[in-house]
């Protein structure tokens, strides 16, 4: 069945460093999701890519998918505390069946 | 509006025990899900809809059941608790267009506790 595999499991940075997460499915993905836990909450959602290749930018944070479909990245510019917490990315092959990754938990040192 | 709402906030059972988690959205999402959060595994889907009357099985649909007679409440059964089922469940519901998820609206989740 389909699987979607995030790496790092885990980073802590000093603030002020850069921060990468990458999500790589076992199947073409129609479009993938990027949503933020914070401790003890619920997943918020970020954005949504849906084009090959298709790069989008939320202040600090930029968003890629990969031109195959089947890979995604969310890279943060200088961290911040406030960017702590556990990012997920989320991708739909079939009939809106929609697959969480790992995740990956970001912890940011002052 | 109240979005994705769940009941109970917290439970704790005993083994061999039924009860069933409680998922109300006031959105009119046709799409909506079931999942659990275990330490290290992220978030894995149990069961999810794409209308009233049409359930399928997520990745860890065992020990559970769902039904979808409305377009609001999605209930999650579980039939004989076990304490592997000891996790924090999160409901979820979207918009739904052609075959592509739309964003999903998170619930706060319920942590249930087996012992």
């Amino acid at each position: 069945g389909q699987q979607v595999m995030q790496i790092p499991q885990y980073q802590h940075v000093q603030e002020g460093e850069d921060f990468t997460t990458y999500c790589n499915s076992s199947t073409t993905l129609s479009n993938i999701q990027w949503y933020k836990q914070r401790p003890g909450g619920h997943p918020v959602f970020l954005i949504q890519l849906v084009k090959s290749g298709e790069v989008k930018k939320q202040k600090r944070l930029t968003f890629q998918f990969g031109e195959a479909k089947k890979n995604s990245s969310l890279h943060i510019t200088a961290t911040q505390t406030t960017d702590v917490g556990t990012y997920f990315c989320a991708g739909s092959g079939g009939y809106n069946k929609l697959i969480f990754g790992a995740g990956t938990r970001l912890a940011v040192h002052p | 509006n109240a979005g994705v709402t769940q009941t109970p906030k917290f439970q704790v059972l005993k083994t061999g025990q039924s009860m069933t988690l409680q998922c109300a959205q006031d959105m009119n999402h046709e799409y909506m899900s079931w999942y659990r959060q275990d330490p290290g595994m992220g978030l894995r889907l149990i069961h999810y809809s794409v209308g009233a009357g049409i359930t399928d099985q997520g990745e860890v649909p065992n020990g559970y059941n769902v039904s979808r007679s409305t377009t609001e409440d999605f209930p999650l059964r579980l039939l004989s608790a076990a304490p592997s089922q000891t996790s924090v469940y999160f409901c979820a519901s979207s918009s739904l267009s052609g075959y592509s998820n739309q964003p999903q609206h998170f619930g706060d989740g319920t942590r249930l506790s087996i012992l």
